[in-house]
């Protein structure tokens, strides 16, 4: 149980689009969802902590403009990497918080923004 | 904010031989501290962790130690195998609120 499904695995989007990943709890109610981002060979970094129904709250040094977090169902919350630049190419990885157990992964997003 | 700092950032053992990672945390409230092994392009996997009302937790040939007075946790593999070659991350946070992770930790068991 517990399962987070995250899509889109990898994409490559041209610099200036936009590029929207969800990330969608299957057998349980996600009431809070959190954001990393990974560089090839670094920790996972939180961007923002997202709560059903409420503004996602950024760390501090993430554009809250260029990375739209929307967490509008219990099930279904997504980010979306406007303007993409080549500084925007990473993995990123969502993360619910499971009541009574502790958290469960997103399988990842990499983006590469060419 | 909570600050997690982890040693160290390489570590290189003898299959059979084991593997200690530490790490230190800043927030004294914190209570909950997981491991995570992450393999290269996947989603972190957990393999242990501990809250802060135990001091030691087993599982197998896994093991984790807290001491809340120092602030610091580590992670105890024993009998290490080629398999248990990722890397490793160590993780804390306040019931289960924003969760931080260490700098991580490349584990390498040579065979």
């Amino acid at each position: 149980g517990a399962v987070v499904s995250q899509h889109p695995s990898w994409v490559i989007c041209k610099s200036g689009t936009s590029v929207k990943i969800e990330c969608r709890s299957l057998d349980f109610q996600a009431t809070t969802m959190f954001w990393y981002r990974q560089f090839p060979k670094q920790s996972l970094m939180l961007m923002a902590t997202s709560n059903e129904g409420s503004k996602a709250t950024y760390e501090q040094g993430v554009e809250k403009d260029k990375f739209l977090i929307n967490h509008a169902s219990l099930t279904l919350s997504t980010l979306t990497v406007t303007s993409a630049h080549p500084e925007d190419s990473s993995f990123y990885i969502c993360s619910a918080r499971v009541q009574g157990y502790g958290y469960t992964f997103g399988s990842g997003t990499r983006l590469t923004v060419v | 904010g909570e600050n997690v700092e982890q040693h160290p950032s390489t570590l290189s053992v003898q299959e059979g031989d084991s593997a200690v990672i530490k790490c230190t945390y800043s927030d004294s409230a914190s209570n909950y501290f997981p491991w995570y092994k992450q393999e290269l392009g996947k989603r972190p996997q957990l393999i242990i962790d501990i809250r802060s009302n135990v001091g030691e937790k087993k599982d197998q040939r896994i093991a984790v130690t807290l001491n809340k007075t120092a602030k610091h946790f580590s992670l105890h593999i024993t009998e290490t195998q080629p398999e248990d070659s990722a890397v490793y991350f160590c993780a804390a946070s306040i019931l289960l609120n924003d969760m931080r992770f260490g700098a991580g930790t490349r584990l390498t068991v040579k065979p």
